[in-house]
Order: structure tokens, then C-alpha cells, then sequence
């Protein structure tokens, strides 16, 4: 069964900061992609990470994948309260389905 | 830009009543999914739809769950006898077919079971 971790789980920094969060999973995927989400909104696409050595940046954000070791990372560069959100990544198991990760909540504090 | 859209945005029923949750996919995809969020929790798969069939369901899918598309716009989720557990909030997706398989979500249905 197919696994997906993310840590934190909750990460409060301060603005201008860097930090990176973490995603694990457990079985082979070529596929991972990062979510954001605002308290009581959908789920926004944030990047799609389809092979290994796969780097994507957008604005303060840039993703990666290492798809040897069953890991993503979402760096944060210089952290903005307007990137306070829950970040979340998936895994696309089989094309049917995306599993996804616990979700990081980020607050970033002035 | 095109998007899911979902109906209605909050639904509140009794225990015990059917729910027909609504979603528009965007108009040229082929692959139809819906998940659901529990308060402050993960997104949790249920269902994806491919040609006018179940494609994979998850344990959550039980006999009280059912998915239609009754027309070529809506795709539709059926809470049979809904339960107090059921309350969440129901995110549809759809996805093109591309070799991204990206997933777009919808605004998501809020349903709350008194």
C-alpha cells in the first residue's frame, strides 16, 4: 500500500526566512505533485514533478524530486505571509488515484 | 480558464437521508475522481471514473456510495443513507488523459450531517 509522509506537519517561520518541507513515500511513483490550500478553499496545483532529477520553481517556491530516494522537497525562499497555507503532495499510485500526504500547515509570522 | 465546478457548496442533511453531491468536470476530460476531507485532515480518495465506470474505489466507497455521470456535463456522488462520520468536505476532480495527469480540483461541497 502506498504510503506518502510529509514533515513538518506545522511550521511556523518568519518572514524572510527559508525552510523546506519534506515528502516521503513508500513505492515507486514517477509522479508527485504539490497542492496548496487556503482554511475552507480547493485544492490549488501548485507543480508536477514527473521524473527524477525534476526541479520547478514558481515565485519564492521551487520543488524537487528524487525519485530514488521516494523524496520531494518544497523549498520556501524568503518566506511572505501570503504563502501561509496547508501544502500538501500526492502521489499518482496508478493513474486511477493520487494519494495524498498529512499536509504541512505553514503561518509565516511578520 | 475552464474549471471543475461543484453543487451545491454547502449541503446539510439529517442522518439517515440521501445526498446527491453535483460536479461539472472541465468539459474535454475523460477521467473523473472524488475525494473528501475531513475537518483539519487529509485528502482522502474514494472514487475514479473512466468510461462510464468505476476505475478504482477505495474502502471508504462503500455500498452506501455511488457515482454517475447521467449526461455528458455532470458526474454526480450518491450518499445512499448518510452518516454522522460523513460530514466532510467533498472535493471533485477531473483530468485530461495528458501524460501529466494532472488532477484539477474543484471548490468542493461542505457536508454536514446533523
Amino acid at each position: 500500500e502506498l504510503k506518502v509522509e510529509q514533515n513538518p506537519l506545522f511550521l511556523s517561520m518568519q518572514e524572510g526566512k527559508n525552510y523546506t518541507i519534506y515528502c516521503n513515500y513508500s513505492t515507486t511513483s514517477d509522479r508527485l505533485y504539490w497542492y496548496r490550500q487556503d482554511p475552507g478553499k480547493s485544492l490549488e496545483s501548485l507543480f508536477v514533478l514527473l521524473s527524477n532529477g525534476a526541479v520547478k520553481q514558481e515565485g519564492r517556491l521551487m520543488a524537487s524530486l528524487d525519485t530514488k530516494a521516494r523524496l520531494s522537497t518544497l523549498h520556501i525562499t524568503a518566506a511572505v505571509h501570503d504563502l501561509s497555507a496547508t501544502y500538501f503532495c500526492a502521489v499518482d499510485k496508478n493513474g486511477n488515484k493520487l494519494v495524498f500526504g498529512a499536509g504541512t500547515i505553514l503561518r509565516v509570522k511578520s | 480558464e475552464p474549471e471543475v465546478t461543484q453543487t451545491p457548496s454547502h449541503q446539510v442533511t439529517q442522518m439517515g437521508q440521501e445526498v446527491i453531491l453535483r460536479c461539472v468536470p472541465i468539459s474535454n476530460h475523460l477521467y473523473f475522481y472524488w475525494y473528501r476531507q475531513i475537518l483539519g485532515q487529509k485528502v482522502e480518495f474514494l472514487v475514479s471514473f473512466y468510461n462510464n465506470e468505476i476505475s478504482e474505489k477505495s474502502e471508504i466507497f462503500d455500498d452506501q456510495f455511488s457515482v454517475e455521470r447521467p449526461d455528458g456535463s455532470n458526474f454526480t456522488l450518491k450518499i445512499r443513507s448518510t452518516k454522522l462520520e460523513d460530514s466532510a468536505m467533498y472535493f471533485c476532480a477531473s483530468n485530461g488523459g495528458s501524460s501529466y495527469n494532472e488532477q484539477f480540483f474543484g471548490p468542493g461541497t461542505r457536508l454536514t450531517v446533523l
